[in-house]
């Protein structure tokens, strides 16, 4: 079966410092992976994809199959980053996603 | 921006009351999705919906659930007799098939009391 991990519950950091969000997974076979964020009173959105390699509102993340990781990062945080942030898994069937536990990022002044 | 809508936003009912939930997927999406999320909890996948049938369910999805897609528009998720677990918040989704990108309504909350 799919897993996703976020191991942190909560990432506080102050403005244009580095954010790392980290993600782990566990599957068989060809994984498609995402990050997804809620930002407040939001709806769930598609942050970027592992397959399209872009980097969107300076975010980028790569995919690591050796150590089976999907690691979300930004060079300079700013406040509006502040949001839940899921690392998703898809690939078993269209559209059947497998999330991690999310993580709050919060980006302090 | 086209955008999945939800109705209602937040349904408080008695244990072993039905529910329906609605659901307006984008116009020109094929599949369909229900996740929920129990408060605390990850977001899990219910069910999926395609060519007006079930394409997929979850272990979580038995017997008391069920969808459908009556009117080519609202397609909806209904509870028969819910319980206290299945309080949660549930969220509909379509997808864009071109891109795979998954579209998420604001989601309904369901407090069963």
């Amino acid at each position: 079966a799919q897993r996703v991990t976020q191991p942190e519950k909560l990432l506080s950091v102050f403005k244009g410092a580095p954010v790392e969000l980290k993600c782990n997974y566990s599957y068989s076979g060809s994984p498609e992976l995402f990050w997804y964020v809620q930002y407040s009173r939001q709806r769930l959105q598609l942050l970027l994809r592992h397959i399209s390699r872009e980097s969107i509102k300076g975010f980028t993340a790569d995919l690591n199959k050796g150590e089976t990781s999907f690691h979300l990062k930004k060079p300079f945080a700013q406040e509006e980053d502040s949001a839940m942030y899921y690392c998703v898994a898809g690939g078993t069937s269209y559209g059947k996603l497998t999330f991690g536990q999310g993580t709050i990022l919060t980006v302090h002044p | 921006e086209p955008e999945v809508t939800q109705t209602p936003s937040h349904q408080v009912t008695q244990m072993g009351q039905e529910v329906i939930l609605r659901c307006v997927p984008i116009s020109n999406h094929l599949y369909f999705y229900w996740y929920r999320q129990i408060l605390g909890q990850k977001v899990e996948f219910l069910v999926s919906f395609y060519n007006n049938e079930i394409s997929e369910k979850s272990e979580i999805f038995d017997d008391q659930f069920s969808v459908e897609r009556p009117d080519g528009s609202n397609f909806t998720l209904k509870i028969r007799s819910t319980k206290l677990e299945d309080s949660a918040m549930y969220f509909c989704a379509s997808i864009q098939e071109n891109t795979g990108e998954l579209f998420f309504g604001e989601g309904s909350r369901l407090t069963v009391l």
